[in-house]
């Protein structure tokens, strides 16, 4: 089992739409946890953190649930230029990495 | 400093052969780290280091790979005696860290494509 899990997808939505991701990790050791987005054939970019009480940025809303460990990103009103893969990271404190899922998929279609 | 800058960006190397990447992290970033990247993936740990210090190496590298930093500023990732495996985006980021926690999130380079043919 991966120690950081996401559905791969793809989610295909129409724009407007609104849609969520949802991520599990393993580590109970983990501290921070962060969400990226990667365009194809690009660097991962950091999109946000996550905190316990939760956080807004725009249109993206992140939540963790460290009792579940369980993380989750939705995004709110699609956009075109939402299209990406959208990572869901994990960070050990007691480790000086961050372990990344596998992506979740996004494509947002007129 | 405009970010994390990776060099080269695309390397075609026979089997067999050592190739070197090289990766110049933000300057006030005191970590730097390097990880791996194939098609479907997440990218995947290598190796990490606090300023020059390699504090960790993860237990999928083999001997053929060797990091450094010398002096705590750039870093330099080799692959000796490259094989067919081994072709992914080998990617670079930093970040600025207290203690252990860190503040925001890691800044990723463009990475470094390698073929092995």
């Amino acid at each position: 089992r991966k120690e950081v899990e996401q559905d791969p997808g793809p989610f295909n939505v129409p724009e407007g739409a609104t849609v969520a991701f949802n991520c599990t990790y393993s580590n109970s050791a983990s501290q921070s946890f962060f969400w990226y987005r990667q365009d194809c054939r690009k660097e991962p970019k950091l999109l946000m953190s996550v905190y316990s009480s939760g956080n807004e940025d725009g249109r993206f809303t992140a939540q963790l649930n460290r009792a579940s460990q369980y993380i989750s990103l939705l995004i709110r009103d699609s956009k075109l230029s939402d299209s990406a893969t959208y990572l869901c990271v994990s960070a050990n404190t007691n480790a000086g990495k961050s372990t990344f899922g596998d992506g979740t998929t996004l494509t947002v279609k007129p | 400093d405009t970010g994390v800058s990776q060099d080269p960006r695309h390397k075609i190397t026979k089997r067999g052969q050592n190739v070197t990447f090289r990766c110049d992290p933000i300057s006030e970033h005191n970590r730097l780290y390097w990880y791996r990247q194939t098609l479907g993936q997440g990218p995947e740990f290598l190796t990490y280091f606090q300023n020059e210090a390699q504090l960790e190496k993860s237990r999928l590298l083999s001997d053929r790979f060797s990091a450094e930093r010398p002096k705590g500023s750039f870093s330099t990732l080799e692959i000796q005696r490259t094989e067919q495996g081994d072709s992914a985006m080998y990617l670079c980021a930093s970040s600025f860290n207290v203690g252990s926690r860190q503040l925001y999130g890691y800044t990723f380079g463009s990475g470094t494509r390698l073929t092995v043919v």
